[in-house]
């Protein structure tokens, strides 16, 4: 089983600010790497898929990064709307083709 | 627009059943895998059961293998989860959502309580 680590587990942000979340994997996933947004009391939101694609409507600030084994979510200048958890998800052609990250909590500084 | 609303969640006690649905609109479920995510309360994702475009391919997490089936109605363009000797290690809340690598829409979740 491929597992997914994130890091920091909480990350405390200023707005305006650049927060910058890590995401490894135990072994190569390739680009087969997505994030999401999830704020309290809501589903989960697509940000990227392909470990740098936007999703649709996504804003220009969300930009995803990496190969292999470690990846990077970068938020450029935080809004008060992107105060949220962040998971990573890996997707791949073995058992359990999906596996998620624990989160990384940004919150406000 | 496409939409996702589950139903079916509830309070049941160890060792019980639950069936949960998944109302699908805006898109047709056949040309697309839909799977079921839980969270558990305070807790991340993770990933549960997915079913193909087909439904020849289905997946299951080694955590509910044997215990839990997906399937699907075409025609009511519905995803089901059968939920069978539940462990109160099951209580969260299951989102379904829609794609084969990732997944770009996801309903809004229904709460599912293992209790006695």
């Amino acid at each position: 089983e491929i597992v997914m680590t994130q890091s920091p587990a909480t990350l405390s942000v200023s707005p305006g600010e650049r927060a910058t979340l890590s995401c490894r994997a135990s072994q190569s996933v390739s680009s087969n790497l997505a994030w999401y947004q999830q704020k309290p009391g809501q589903a989960p939101r697509l940000l990227i898929y392909d470990a740098s694609t936007r999703a649709t409507g996504i804003p220009a600030r969300f930009s995803g990064s990496g190969s292999g084994t470690e990846f990077t979510l970068t938020i450029s200048s935080l809004q008060s709307e992107d105060f949220a958890v962040y998971y990573c998800q890996q997707y791949n052609n073995w058992a359990p083709r999906w596996t998620f990250g624990q989160g990384t909590k940004v919150e406000i500084k | 627009q496409v939409q996702l609303v589950e139903s079916g969640g509830g309070l049941v006690k160890p060792g019980g059943s639950l069936r949960l649905s998944c109302a699908a609109s805006g898109f047709t479920i056949t040309n697309y895998y839909m799977s079921w995510i839980r969270q558990a309360p305070g807790k991340g994702l993770e990933w549960v059961s997915s079913i193909s475009t087909s439904g020849s391919a289905i997946y299951y997490a080694d955590s509910v293998k044997g215990r839990f089936t997906i399937s699907r109605d075409n025609a009511k363009n519905s995803l089901f989860l059968q939920m069978n000797s539940l462990r109160a290690e099951d209580t969260a809340v299951y989102f379904c959502a829609r794609g084969e690598l990732w997944f770009d829409y996801w309903g809004q979740g229904t709460l599912i309580t293992v209790s006695s």
